[in-house]
């Protein structure tokens, strides 16, 4: 039933370790992206792929990949983590030809570095 | 470059009207969007207006867009309780895929 669903809901992590976020959605879309939300709420796009195709990378430090290994995934490993990095990841998805680019959101993954 | 902004708290009282306002400095924002975040969970889309309307209403929601002064506003009627939530204004541009939010407004409902 789940549109756009990520896992884990939770990650707390030491500094220095490799982590992944999964995300999938069942909607048919063709396009996914990753969000970052800090500790003061502001929502800041990271990354888009439309069709397993890097479209979007809003100057996000080379630790951060996003991977689509197809249209319903796109998963976001992050290396060597930092405090900084601690904050709410969000996944999206949206149909490209529609004009008005209603994005549908995941629940979040609240990410902890300790 | 594009900026959005929003105030930070609003607090009503259940059943009155809420107005939550955003700017923006695009003017090539195309579509403009509210969407909430309640405790704990994702964004959901509420309402969304293109840039050729200046109103658009849905139930107890209403839209307003001036253009000219590139300023959006959230209009919900007869407030309840379960409306609390972080309301994000949101921009894009037609065929662009990139969402540019808001600060977000920490709306509070009291009894």
């Amino acid at each position: 039933d789940t549109a756009v669903s990520q896992t884990p809901k939770y990650l707390v992590t030491q500094m220095g370790n490799d982590k992944s976020i999964k995300c999938e959605q069942n909607l048919g879309h063709d396009t996914m992206y990753w969000y970052k939300q800090d500790s003061k709420k502001f929502l800041k796009i990271m990354f888009s792929y439309n069709n397993k195709e890097l479209i979007i990378n809003e100057t996000v430090p080379n630790r951060f990949s996003p991977k689509s290994p197809d249209k319903a995934h796109l998963n976001l490993h992050i290396n060597s983590l930092e405090l900084g990095d601690s904050a709410v990841y969000f996944c999206a998805s949206s149909h490209h030809q529609r004009d008005n680019n209603e994005q549908f959101f995941g629940p979040g993954t609240r990410l902890t570095v300790l | 470059g594009e900026d959005v902004e929003q105030s930070l708290f609003l607090s009503v009282r259940e059943g009155d009207s809420s107005v939550i306002n955003c700017t923006y400095t695009d003017s090539s924002s195309t579509y403009l969007y509210w969407y909430k975040q309640e405790p704990g969970a994702g964004l959901q889309l509420l309402t969304y207006i293109f840039s050729n309307m200046d109103m658009k209403q849905d139930q107890r929601l209403t839209v307003l867009l001036n253009k000219k002064d590139k300023h959006l506003s959230l209009r919900i009627a007869d407030t309840q309780t379960g409306d609390s939530a972080i309301y994000f204004c949101a921009e894009s541009r037609t065929g662009g895929n990139k969402l540019t939010f808001g600060t977000g407004t920490q709306l509070k409902v009291e009894l």
